[in-house]
């Protein structure tokens, strides 16, 4: 069976510090991951998408990918309280047909 | 842009009754939609991809005849739950594909059921 697996959390850093989240993949035939934030009570929202070995930055976003690893990060820059939700990483296989989502870490931002 | 509606946000109804839910993106044209189920402090559930104009395809334990998909236009897909009971109270999230853009899922702000 095709998994996504993160750490549940929470995951708790202090304002301004780095947060780092990380996900594995267990299909290596996935091509295509992507980062959503959902906070409480919401709807996902997607932050990166991510298709490519190496990085991908986004403002204060940074996603990572390693196929050889099968390992995919998101390093969130200048924590703020904001930030302080469930980050999910999904994955989609080479066919564009099976997205799978990790059961998303909790972040909290410390002020 | 890539901005999805659900209709309603919440709802409350009665155990036996039926419930539909719209999912629609407002400014593309999605060939594919999703429906998922967020149960509280749990992570979001599959239940069935819709596809434009074919059947639905539900997830492994996903009652078809209960949880009904129409995908009827390229900005619309339905959700009906039908017969209702307490336990298919949850919070229920549609996400759409836009055509041109074959990987990103976009949500809808999802509808919160509670069947009393």
């Amino acid at each position: 069976q095709k998994e996504v697996e993160q750490n549940s959390g929470p995951l708790s850093v202090p304002e301004g510090a780095i947060a780092s989240l990380n996900c594995t993949y267990s299909d290596r035939g996935s091509q295509s991951f992507f980062w959503y934030r959902q906070y409480s009570g919401k709807s996902p929202e997607l932050i990166m998408s991510i298709y490519s070995n190496g990085d991908k930055e986004d403002g204060r976003f940074t996603a990572q990918l390693n196929k050889a690893s099968q390992y995919v990060s998101l390093l969130i820059r200048d924590s703020q309280p904001s930030d302080s939700a469930t980050y999910l990483c999904a994955g989609l296989d080479n066919y564009g047909q099976n997205f799978v989502f990790g059961p998303g870490t909790r972040l909290s931002v410390l002020p | 842009g890539a901005v999805v509606s659900q209709h309603p946000s919440r709802v409350i109804c009665k155990s036996g009754t039926s419930v539909k839910i719209e999912c629609r993106s407002l400014d593309f044209q999605a060939t594919t939609m999703f429906w998922y189920r967020q149960f509280p402090k749990q992570s979001l559930m599959l239940m069935a991809t819709s596809n434009e104009g074919s059947k639905a395809t539900y997830e492994q334990g996903v009652e078809k005849d209960k949880f009904l998909i129409n995908h009827a236009s390229l900005t619309l897909s339905t959700l009906t739950v039908t017969s209702a009971h307490p336990e298919d109270s949850s919070f229920y999230i549609c996400s759409a594909i836009p055509i041109n853009n074959s990987y990103e899922q976009y949500f809808g702000p999802g509808t919160r059921l509670t069947v009393t």
